[in-house]
């Protein structure tokens, strides 16, 4: 079964902090997603990456910064966390250009 | 650019009646088709897909979904739902690009007792 693991599934931040969010993959996927999950807004998209050390903006990458620099890893950096990122965060592999993604148990993250 | 369309935020069904779910899609071509469902908490699980072929397609659950590209539908339908199935429900399509999906805004099953 393919597998992807997001390291917090509850995290508490205070305004300003930097938080680190992590996503693991074991399939050897080339692509890995982040989205954001707010209610009536669905998925959208922040950035994507196609292969280590690239990245590309999705829909919403304001206030937010990625890193890939193994294969298998894939974080989402908040520089300077805010109450209006308060939200779930869902990361997703696929093979490179296949449709389907494979989703992580999200992380419900709090800035207070 | 592509976009899904669920019209429905929420619906409200009994327990043993049947489902409809509704998704509309805006794509140039026949896109890839993805019905998701999430339980409160939890992350996305695959319900079924459709990719070309036969447009009436399985999935787990005993869902299923048909493909009408007249209409640029892809709706997904259970004969008789449970009250396991009360979740959020989301529509999503590829266009084969790198981008990964673009997903609807989801709609939110209740399942009356």
């Amino acid at each position: 079964d393919v597998k992807v693991t997001q390291s917090s599934r509850y995290l508490v931040k205070r305004t300003g902090e930097k938080v680190f969010l992590e996503c693991v993959q074991d399939m050897d996927h080339e692509n890995m997603f982040w989205y954001r999950q707010d209610p009536g807004l669905g998925l959208r998209l922040i950035y994507f990456s196609y292969d280590v050390k690239m990245k590309e903006k999705g829909d919403i990458p304001e206030g937010y910064s990625v890193s890939r620099e193994k294969k298998e890893r894939f974080s989402l950096i908040l520089e300077s966390a805010s109450t209006n990122q308060t939200s779930m965060y869902l990361c997703a592999s696929s093979f490179d250009r296949a449709p389907e993604a494979f989703f992580g148990q999200g992380t419900r993250l709090t800035v207070v | 650019a592509q976009s899904v369309t669920q019209p429905d935020i929420h619906i409200t069904v009994s327990e043993g009646a049947s489902l409809e779910l509704r998704c509309n899609y805006s794509y140039g071509a026949t896109p890839y088709l993805f019905w998701y469902v999430q339980s409160p908490g939890q992350g996305l699980q695959l319900l079924l897909k459709y990719f070309s072929g036969d447009t009436l397609v399985q999935g787990i659950k005993g869902f299923e979904a048909e493909f009408k590209r007249s209409q640029s539908s892809f709706n997904l339908r259970k004969p008789s739902v449970h009250w396991s199935d009360a979740a959020e429900y989301f529509c999503a399509v590829h266009g084969g690009g790198a981008d990964g999906l673009t997903f609807g805004k989801g709609t939110h099953l209740i399942i009356q007792p």
